[in-house]
């Protein structure tokens, strides 16, 4: 398994543009998320998805979309880049998103991450 | 939200037990405790989770005591590889789960 890809690696956009960050995963999860990291500090969970069709807010969402039409893809989109959404983005997936007496573990999954430069 | 609070750094040498600990005074009763390791340019990995008492993997222990208010993820014999920062986690889902700054482990030889 691959397990989460994300593309692209890095990317510089100008300010006002868009782009599409892409996520895919092959571990058949159906919790998946988006993160972004700036520098020094922790991650903040930007939207997440418990299954195809089915999104939710996270901590930071402004400035940003998502999409769940199939369980392995959960692209995330800038529409009008900023330099605040300078930062580096991660994708993350899990089994499932709480734990039970049957699931010990609900560990999420990270991608390599995709380091974003808005100038 | 359980807020929680690491030291920001710690200093350690190859071959001792590293102890970390979190606090997590307003901890619900639903919510789990995880702790993560970051490399430098790379996503976050799943190191250990607990509910209570004790829980131990190949990796690490996790300490947790009675009320719950805190957890103390101990790595045995670190290495230099063990540099890193290590981050506790508290919630009942993956959504409300917050990761903080984090500790900077920095392990010398």
């Amino acid at each position: 398994n691959a397990g989460v890809t994300q593309t692209p690696k890095f990317r510089i956009l100008k300010i006002g543009q868009s782009m599409t960050l892409q996520c895919t995963q092959d571990m058949n999860h159906n919790y998946m998320y988006w993160y972004r990291q700036d520098p020094g500090m922790g991650l903040k969970l930007i939207y997440y998805s418990v299954g195809a069709g089915i999104t939710d807010k996270g901590e930071v969402p402004n400035g940003y979309n998502v999409s769940r039409s199939t369980t392995e893809d959960f692209p995330l989109r800038l529409e009008l880049a900023a330099p605040s959404q300078t930062s580096v983005y991660f994708c993350a997936s899990s089994y499932s998103t709480v734990a039970g007496p049957d699931l010990d573990i609900y560990e999420q999954y990270f991608g390599p991450g995709t380091r974003l430069t808005v100038t | 939200l359980a807020k929680t609070t690491q030291p920001i750094s710690m200093d350690s040498y190859e071959g001792q037990e590293v102890n970390i600990t979190c606090s997590h005074n307003n901890i619900a009763t639903n919510d789990y405790i995880t702790w993560y390791q970051q490399f430098p340019s790379q996503g976050p990995r799943f190191i250990i989770q607990g509910y209570k008492t004790k829980v131990t993997n190949e990796v690490a222990s996790l300490f947790i005591p009675a009320d719950r208010k805190s957890s103390t993820l101990s790595l045995p014999r670190v290495s230099l590889s063990d540099t890193a920062v290590y981050y506790c986690l508290v919630g009942a889902g993956n959504n409300d789960m917050r990761f903080g700054a984090g500790t900077r482990l920095t392990v010398k030889p």
